[in-house]
């Protein structure tokens, strides 16, 4: 099965704080991304990254910063948390931009379980 | 920039019963997806519409790509208490400047089955 894993699944930290949120995935995808969760809001992309050591702006990425050293490893940086960045974090990866094949097969973007950021 | 409209936000339904729920968009979309968050989970694709017009089933689901491409629908029938999570349209267009299009989300539907 595919595999993406958030390390840290709750996390508290406060105002100011330096946070890296890691995610790593098993299956050699290429691409990899962050997205933030909020109810009401649905998920909104901060970054992606097509690649190692690209990267790509999402809808949201003030506040955010991410690093792709390895092909399996995407990590989301929170240089100086805020309160308003208390949020459900999701890593997910694809083979194809977005996991989408066209007409020819399944979307395969796969998603990890969750990091709860809470910053007080 | 692109938005999609998920309605409805929360429902509350006795099990056994049907469920529909439907996303709207002033923009046109290429592909809609349909993904469910289980408590606790990261979400997971149910069903992915590439054609207008598309009606497709997986077991009790069943979702449509709208004719105008600016709309999309999934039905749950005989709910059962499994069913419980989150439900989250998908949207994808070539737009966004980029050669990878943009993936818009709903703000998603919480489904609540009670036994």
């Amino acid at each position: 099965d595919v595999k993406v894993t958030q390390s840290s699944r709750y996390l508290v930290k406060r105002t100011g704080e330096k946070v890296f949120l890691e995610c790593v995935q098993d299956m050699d995808h290429e691409n990899m991304f962050w997205y933030r969760q909020d109810p009401g809001l649905g998920l909104r992309l901060i970054y992606f990254s097509y690649d190692v050591k690209m990267k790509e702006k999402g809808d949201i990425p003030e506040g955010y910063s991410v690093s792709r050293e390895k092909k399996e490893r995407f990590s989301l940086i929170l240089e100086s948390a805020s309160t308003n960045q208390t949020s459900m974090y999701l890593c997910a990866s694809s083979p194809t931009p977005y996991g989408l094949a066209g007409t020819s097969g399944a979307n395969v973007l796969t998603f990890g379980a969750g990091s709860r950021l809470t910053v007080l | 920039g692109q938005q999609l409209n998920q309605s409805p936000q929360s429902m509350f339904i006795q099990e056994g019963e049907d469920v529909s729920m439907n996303c709207t968009s002033s923009s046109i979309f290429n592909t809609w997806l349909w993904y469910k968050q289980d408590p606790g989970e990261g979400p997971v694709l149910l069903i992915a519409l590439y054609k207008a017009g598309e009606l497709t089933s997986n077991g009790r689901l069943t979702a449509q790509f709208g004719i105008t491409r600016k709309d999309s629908f999934l039905n749950i029938s005989a709910s059962i208490p499994s069913d419980v999570g989150i439900y989250f349209c998908a949207g994808h267009s070539n737009a966004g400047g980029t050669s990878y299009g943009k993936l818009t989300f709903g703000q998603g539907t919480i489904l609540t089955v009670h036994p």
